[in-house]
């Protein structure tokens, strides 16, 4: 099973900063199977990047996935009040999905 | 647009059986795979379990391969998750989510319904 690991644990940021999340796995993962995810309290996750790099239908060009290998990273060009909230990446490989622990972006 | 609506959750006690529901609606059922996520209170997200269009084509994580089933009626629109032999770290809101079809991602998500195993 390939283990995901997201840092930093907790980001902390003002509105109108650049936000960086990075997903590291314990294997090589395809580009193609590796997604990130926004969770806010009390609500389902929300599917934000396919693919490594394709923003999935609606989010914001402010969001950008970047990576391969066992490397990805999220990027949040210009941090809005409503991007404040959890994110995980997730890969796809194996039969099995794996989810990273998850990086809480709060404001600073 | 596209909608899932989970029930079936409740209380049950350690060693019990629950089976969920999942019914969706604004897509193609028959042809999408369709996956069961779950996050224990206040934990991240573990993937449970994935259909494809039918029995045929399954995957099961490890924590609890043997104990769940994962069934769908694409007549109904509707796949479901048959839990037994419940443990206390079976705790969690079960999500039904969509496949995002061959990139490995859940591209949709119900609210989904709390399963609580308790004595």
């Amino acid at each position: 099973e390939i283990v995901l690991t997201q840092s930093p644990g907790t980001l902390s940021l003002s509105p109108g900063e650049r936000a960086t999340l990075s997903c590291r796995a314990s294997q090589s993962v395809t580009s193609r199977y590796l997604a990130w995810y926004q969770q806010k309290p009390g609500q389902s996750p929300r599917l934000l990047i396919y693919g490594a790099s394709s923003r999935a239908t609606g989010i914001p060009d402010r969001f950008s996935g970047s990576g391969s290998g066992t490397d990805f990273t999220l990027t949040i060009s210009r941090l809005e009040p409503e991007d404040f909230a959890v994110y995980y990446c997730q890969q796809y490989g194996g039969s099995s999905y794996t989810f990273g622990q998850g990086t809480k972006l709060e404001i600073k | 647009q596209v909608q899932l609506v989970e029930s079936g959750g409740g209380v049950v006690q350690p060693g019990g059986s629950l089976r969920l529901s999942c019914a969706a609606s604004g897509f193609t059922f028959s042809t999408s795979g369709m996956h069961w996520v779950r996050q224990a209170p206040g934990k991240g997200l573990e993937w449970v379990q994935f259909i494809w269009l039918n029995e045929n084509t399954v995957y099961y994580a490890e924590s609890v391969k043997g104990r769940f089933t994962i069934s769908r009626d694409n007549s109904k629109n509707t796949v479901y998750l048959q839990m037994n032999s419940l443990r206390p770290e079976d705790t969690a809101v079960y999500f039904c989510a969509k496949d995002l079809t061959t990139y490995g991602a859940f591209d949709y998500w119900g609210r989904g319904t709390l399963v609580t195993v308790s004595p």
